[in-house]
């Protein structure tokens, strides 16, 4: 079955970095696209990021443009989500999801918790 | 800049029919933005409902529909139980490859 695994959440300070990753199993990773959605604490959900199958293309929301970077390692089966310059407002917990179609996610991972505090 | 918009909450009866919309701040939701829906209860990864408008996530029982609904996208849930009670995310694409998700509506079954 599809799982998908984040990991790399932490506590960092204002103007931190963390790097996230999203380990995946039971389909063809390198076929499909992947998404980063986050979710503030008692917040909705955002869309954060999209990377395509190949990496060839790689999309960003407004609020992370800049400072967040998409990428993935298709040998490995694992997506990341390199985030710099961090600020409370990015305090989240961070799903990476699979993409179907031209759709947005077919399957969720668990999430990461990123706190972003002094 | 074009805001996705949900009702923040809804009721339903348990058996009943309840229908979710979502909409755009300007302009009408067509199946070009290829809406989605999502199931999220607290302290849990959402779950997707429907993708591609209307197109049923895999183990999704049928009671969960998706259509178009004059200008907006709607999630139809018919024979409400329980266990429905969540809260409901749709998703629309705006091309360029963006995504954008509405706020959310909160679901009540009583």
């Amino acid at each position: 079955q599809v799982k998908l695994v984040e990991s790399g959440g932490g506590v960092v300070q204002p103007g931190g970095s963390l790097r996230l990753s999203c380990a995946a199993s039971g389909f063809t990773f390198s076929s499909y696209g992947i998404h980063w959605v986050r979710q503030a604490p008692g917040k909705g959900l955002e869309w954060v990021a999209f990377i395509r199958y190949d990496g060839s293309n790689k999309y960003y929301a407004d609020s992370v443009k800049g400072r967040f970077t998409i990428s993935r390692d298709n040998s490995r089966s694992t997506l990341y989500l390199q985030v710099n310059s961090l600020k409370p407002e990015d305090t989240a917990v961070y799903y990476c999801g699979k993409g179907v179609a031209s759709s947005a996610v077919e399957y969720w991972g668990q999430g990461t918790q990123v706190t972003v505090s002094s | 800049q074009t805001v996705v918009t949900q009702e923040p909450s809804f009721s339903v009866s348990p058996g009943g029919t309840v229908t979710l919309t979502c909409g755009l701040s300007s302009g009408s939701v067509s199946t070009t933005y290829y809406p989605s829906w999502y199931q999220q209860t607290p302290g849990q990864a959402p779950r997707t409902l429907i993708y591609t408008t209307n197109t049923r996530s895999s183990g999704v029982p049928d009671r969960f529909s998706g259509s178009i609904l004059g200008n907006k996208a709607a999630l139809t849930i018919t024979g409400a139980q329980a266990d429905d009670e969540s809260d409901y995310y749709c998703a629309l694409y705006m091309g360029s490859g963006l995504w954008v998700f509405g706020g959310g509506t909160k679901l009540t079954v009583l």
